[in-house]
């Protein structure tokens, strides 16, 4: 079965300065991987995914994220955080091919950032 | 159109009783995930239905829980005889088709506090 790991468990940043979320997945063949985010009070929605082709992938609100399989990783960037980001931040992946549908989430990133 | 409504949005209920969680899918979608949200565990997939197929009842904690989809669209999710420990939020998603690749839209979810 897979699994995903987000190593940071709550971020502070100030607004402007640079932003990383770690994600790595445990799993023996090819994923599909996602970034889901959660505002205050609202609910989970999708900022991005990844299946094929260019491993690098952009999102809404500015947000990318880069697959590198020799590390089954699929950290999140954004070069310059608002205050508006203060959001929880999910990674997700499910196996590849048909009758793979369930995601299995990590734990969630807490972001806060500081006006 | 709307997006995925649940209902209710908040149920307190005591110990022992049982508790039914309602989900209306997005329109034209055809497969419908439950997942959970605790502070423990994170957010783990429940049980998946795709069209008229046998729902993936693989994530259910228990034989407490159960769940139908009435019509290939609204579904309820039933927790028989309560436990402190199913205190959670309930989300429900759905995507267009069944399928690793597709997204999954979520709900506002159900918060459920059991005395």
């Amino acid at each position: 079965a897979q699994s995903v790991s987000q190593h940071n468990h709550h971020v502070i940043l100030s607004e402007a300065a640079s932003l990383e979320l770690g994600c790595n997945y445990s799993y023996g063949g090819t994923v599909n991987l996602f970034w889901y985010v959660q505002y205050p009070g609202q609910h989970l929605q999708l900022l991005l995914k990844y299946f094929s082709g260019d491993p690098l992938v952009k999102g809404i609100k500015g947000f990318e994220a880069e697959f590198i399989k020799s590390k089954f990783s699929f950290n999140l960037r954004k070069p310059s955080v608002q205050w508006s980001d203060t959001a929880e931040y999910f990674c997700a992946v499910t196996p590849s091919g048909a009758g793979s549908y369930q995601l299995t989430f990590g734990k969630g990133t807490k972001l806060s950032v500081i006006p | 159109g709307a997006g995925v409504s649940q209902s209710p949005s908040n149920k307190v209920t005591e110990k022992g009783k049982d508790v039914e969680l309602r989900c209306d899918p997005i329109s034209g979608h055809t497969a419908l995930y439950w997942y959970r949200q605790s502070l423990g565990q994170g957010l783990e997939f429940l049980i998946y239905f795709q069209g008229n197929s046998a729902p993936d009842k693989s994530g259910l904690p228990s034989d407490r829980f159960s769940a139908e989809r009435t019509g290939g669209s609204v579904s309820t999710l039933t927790i028989q005889r309560t436990q402190q420990e199913d205190s959670a939020v309930y989300l429900c998603a759905s995507s267009l088709e069944a399928g690793g690749w597709e997204t999954q839209y979520f709900g506002p979810g159900t918060r459920l506090l059991v005395l």
